[in-house]
Formats: C-alpha cells, sequence, structure tokens
C-alpha cells in the first residue's frame, strides 16, 4: 500500500544551523513522483520541489537539498544555515500512476520546523 | 498570474448544519482537487476533477459530501449535514494536468463545526 512517512514529528534548532527533515516511501509503482511542501503559519501549502522515481540526481536549491535514493526509499530535504523564516510545516508528498489514483498526492504527517533567533 | 483563490475562509456552523464551500482554481489548469487536513496531518483527497469529469472520489464521504465542478472551471464541495469530526481546513489546488505535476494550493477554508 503506499505511505509516506515523516517520523520527526517536530524538530527545534537554532538560526544557522543545518537541519534535515526525512522522508519515506512505499509504492509498489514504479513510475511515481515525490514533493516537498512547506506549509507556514498563514496555512497556504506552497510547492517546493517535485522528483521523479527515474531521476535520482541530488538537487539544491539556494539553501535546500533534497537526496533521493531509491534504494533506502527516501527523500530526505536539508535546509543549510536555517533561519527564522524558514520555521514551518514540511511535508513530504507521494503521486502514483497505479490504479484510477493518478496525480492525487499522499501526504505525510508533516514535520514541524521551529527555527529560533 | 493569480493563484487557487478560495472562499470563504472561515466557516462556523452548529452540527447537521449544510456548508458549501467554493473554489477557482488557476485559469488553464485542468485538474482540480480537493483535501481534508485535520489539525495536526497531512491533507488527504477527497476528490479529484479532470475538467468536469470526475477522476477520484473513493474518500468522499458520499452520504454527506457532495462536490461539481461544472464547466470544468470552478468547483464547490458541499457538506450537508454536518459533524462535528468535519472540522478541519478545507483546501482546493489545481494542476494543468494530473499525473506528476505540481498541485497549487489556495489558503483553504477552516470550518469549525460546533
Amino acid at each position: 500500500a503506499q505511505k509516506v512517512t515523516q517520523a520527526q514529528t517536530e524538530i527545534s534548532v537554532v538560526e544557522k544551523e543545518d537541519v534535515t527533515l526525512d522522508c519515506v516511501y512505499e509504492t509498489r509503482d514504479t513510475t511515481y513522483y515525490l514533493f516537498w511542501y512547506k506549509q507556514p503559519p498563514s496555512g497556504e501549502l506552497v510547492f517546493l520541489i517535485r522528483r521523479n522515481s527515474f531521476d535520482e540526481q541530488n538537487e539544491i536549491s539556494g539553501r535546500y537539498s533534497w537526496n533521493f535514493q531509491k534504494s533506502t526509499s527516501s527523500f530526505n530535504f536539508t535546509i543549510t544555515a536555517s533561519q527564522v523564516v524558514d520555521s514551518a510545516v514540511y511535508f513530504c508528498a507521494l503521486s502514483e500512476s497505479y490504479g484510477g489514483s493518478q496525480g492525487n498526492l499522499i501526504f505525510g504527517k508533516g514535520t514541524k520546523l521551529s527555527v529560533k533567533p | 498570474e493569480a493563484g487557487v483563490a478560495q472562499s470563504p475562509r472561515y466557516k462556523i456552523i452548529e452540527k447537521r448544519q449544510s456548508v458549501a464551500f467554493w473554489c477557482n482554481p488557476i485559469s488553464g489548469h485542468a485538474t482540480l482537487y480537493w483535501y481534508q487536513q485535520i489539525l495536526g496531518q497531512g491533507p488527504k483527497l477527497l476528490i479529484q476533477f479532470q475538467n468536469n469529469g470526475v477522476v477520484d472520489d473513493s474518500q468522499l464521504p458520499k452520504d454527506r459530501f457532495s462536490a461539481e465542478r461544472l464547466k470544468g472551471v470552478d468547483s464547490t464541495l458541499k457538506i450537508q449535514p454536518a459533524k462535528l469530526e468535519d472540522s478541519a481546513v478545507y483546501l482546493c489546488a489545481s494542476s494543468l494536468d494530473s499525473l506528476g505535476d505540481e498541485q497549487y494550493f489556495g489558503p483553504g477554508t477552516r470550518l469549525t463545526v460546533t
């Protein structure tokens, strides 16, 4: 069955520390997509990144980087030199092509990140 | 480019009353989704439309929830009658197509059922 696990419920760091948010997924599909979304206190989900199952290249965007490893079914997210504005709930999500559920996102429970000044 | 619009932003009703939420997706986006997000959890899909047809409504409690997307543009989600456990944020999202496309979310409607 498809599933996304974010084992870290809450993380608290001090500004400028690096932090890694873990995401482990389960799927029987060979074609799938993985996403990260940010939900700041305002509530609106903001898209951060998408990876397809055939592209295991790591990606870096400014202070953000993502490590996709199919061998361990993980798609981890690292924030380098964290800032207070990074405080939010971060969701990892999976989208499969199996059956009729094409495109809809299966979300983890989220990790609440608090960055203190 | 305008984002996904939702209204109202907040709604408080008593149990057994009915309520409706409205969503206008990003222009040109064929696929529209309604998600329910209960406090402390990730969003859960209720229904997915491709243009004006339903793709997936397997998790929609059809005895009380209904949704439509007339003309393949904006959409309405209705709850009748509401239960206490329906208290949640209802999120609307849209994407260009379906599989693999990033979804853009609206600000959500926070529903409180008392």
